[in-house]
């Protein structure tokens, strides 16, 4: 069985500070994506990043980053100096590879409001 | 048009309806989703189609049924459905059912039943 847990329901934050969003999973499997997804109130879940199970570097995409931890189970999401346009809801999910391609699981989602 | 286009964005209907959803996409993908977003709950996968076939039926009522008469397109045919079906319906190709492959998500048919 495969879960993605986003603990955070909802954030709110000031611009420019920095945020993180967490998000555990669980797997049995050895090979595995995980990806993020930003969905922002047009409805499209547009994509963020992929990470497969056996690359643990961090990324670094201008002012998002991640911290993939496979010791935890964890693959958090960062966004320094946020902005008005990051509100938005974000979505962690995941693929096995081993038990077949499954297809993506989300987490519950993140709603993160940046005020001005 | 590029990407994932979703009709109607908008759909309201009675329980005695019969309606249906389109999804075409543009990016020449070869396999396509439906899922269900509720209030309060996680994306939920309903089905997934590679190459026309359906590989995926994940315990959807029957009141709920696919149809892909080829790789651009997908349509979700609805009928008599129930109130608490109401939800945002997102459709999704990606180049092939494998886990690596990134999704393109189109925007979603909004659905209130009453």
């Amino acid at each position: 069985a495969q879960k993605v847990t986003q603990a955070q329901t909802e954030i709110s934050v000031v611009e420019k500070e920095d945020v993180t969003l967490d998000c555990v999973y669980e797997t049995r499997d050895t090979t595995y994506y995980l990806f993020w997804y930003k969905q922002p109130p047009s409805g499209e879940l547009v994509f963020l990043i992929r990470r497969n199970s056996f690359d643990e570097q961090n990324e670094i995409s201008g002012r998002y980053s991640w911290n993939f931890q496979k010791s935890t189970s964890s693959f958090n999401f960062t966004i320094t100096a946020s902005q008005v346009v990051d509100s938005a809801v974000y979505f962690c999910a995941l693929s096995e590879v081993d038990s077949g391609n499954t297809p993506l699981v989300f987490g519950k989602g993140t709603r993160l409001s940046v005020i001005a | 048009e590029t990407g994932v286009t979703q009709t109607p964005r908008h759909l309201v209907m009675g329980m005695t309806n019969k309606k249906s959803l389109k999804c075409e996409q543009h990016l020449g993908h070869n396999a396509m989703y439906w899922y269900k977003q509720s209030a309060k709950k996680p994306l939920e996968l309903m089905f997934v189609y590679n190459f026309k076939e359906q590989t995926e039926n994940n315990s959807v009522p029957s009141r709920f049924s696919p149809e892909c008469p080829n790789s651009s397109h997908l349509f979700l045919h609805l009928h008599t459905l129930q109130p608490e079906d109401s939800a945002l319906y997102l459709c999704a190709s990606s180049p092939g059912h494998s886990g690596a492959n990134v999704l393109t998500f189109g925007a979603g048919s909004r659905l209130t039943v009453l």
